[in-house]
């Protein structure tokens, strides 16, 4: 069946600081690929997503490319900021399927 | 515009007592889904539905329910609550536009405590 593995939190990191979570994938078909990030004490919500191999998803700074080759969609920030602290979800939907399969989550810690 | 809106937020319940726990979206989405969190675990699917009168299971569904009599609601049942189904959780919703998914849209979650 399908899978999705992030590499484990808490991720701690100072302000302005390079930042990568790492996310890799199986799928029997030809997935869409998520991050939903979760802010405290709120639901999840879509940060970005790619729907093809090479495809680059990015928004608010976070970009993710979806590499077949390696089964991987990694995410990555140049300069996080303290709002940045959260959790975030690599997900994935299976060809023709509509339900998302989730990674176990990432938090992330951003201090001043 | 309100989204998916799940109440309610907070409930503490007893071994063996029963609820339900509400799910209401206005972006008229066909899909809808119920997710369980447990820590360190990610997210759970427990059942889902791709229209009204269909439901269908998910990866946990033991000890839950589902109905979907119309497209806006989606309550899950619990029938007899056990201290395992201490979780956050949460429903979520997904249209279609032409062959692909939208994104899924969430609500803000159900904290649920059985003591």
């Amino acid at each position: 069946g399908d899978s999705v593995t992030q590499m484990e939190g808490p991720v701690t990191l100072s302000e302005e600081a390079c930042l990568t979570i790492n996310c890799t994938y199986t799928a029997t078909g030809y997935p869409s690929l998520f991050w939903y990030v979760q802010y405290p004490g709120e639901g999840l919500q879509l940060l970005l997503k790619a729907t093809k191999a090479d495809d680059k998803g990015s928004n608010k700074g976070f970009e993710a490319t979806y590499r077949k080759e390696t089964t991987s969609f990694h995410l990555e920030k140049g300069s996080v900021q303290v709002s940045d602290s959260a959790v975030y979800f690599c997900a994935l939907s299976d060809s023709g399927y509509s339900t998302l399969t989730f990674g176990k989550g990432t938090m992330l810690l951003v201090s001043p | 515009n309100a989204g998916v809106t799940q109440t309610p937020k907070f409930r503490i319940l007893k071994i063996g007592q029963s609820m339900t726990l509400q799910c209401t979206q206005d972006m008229n989405h066909n899909y809808m889904y119920w997710y369980r969190q447990d820590p360190g675990m990610g997210l759970k699917l427990i059942y889902y539905s791709v229209g009204a009168g269909i439901t269908d299971k998910g990866e946990v569904p033991n000890g839950y329910n589902v109905s979907r009599s119309t497209t806006e609601d989606f309550p899950l049942r619990l029938e007899l609550a056990a201290p395992s189904q201490t979780s956050v959780y949460f429903c979520a919703t997904q249209g279609e536009t032409g062959v692909q998914y939208t994104e899924a849209f969430f609500g803000q979650g159900t904290r649920l405590t059985v003591v």
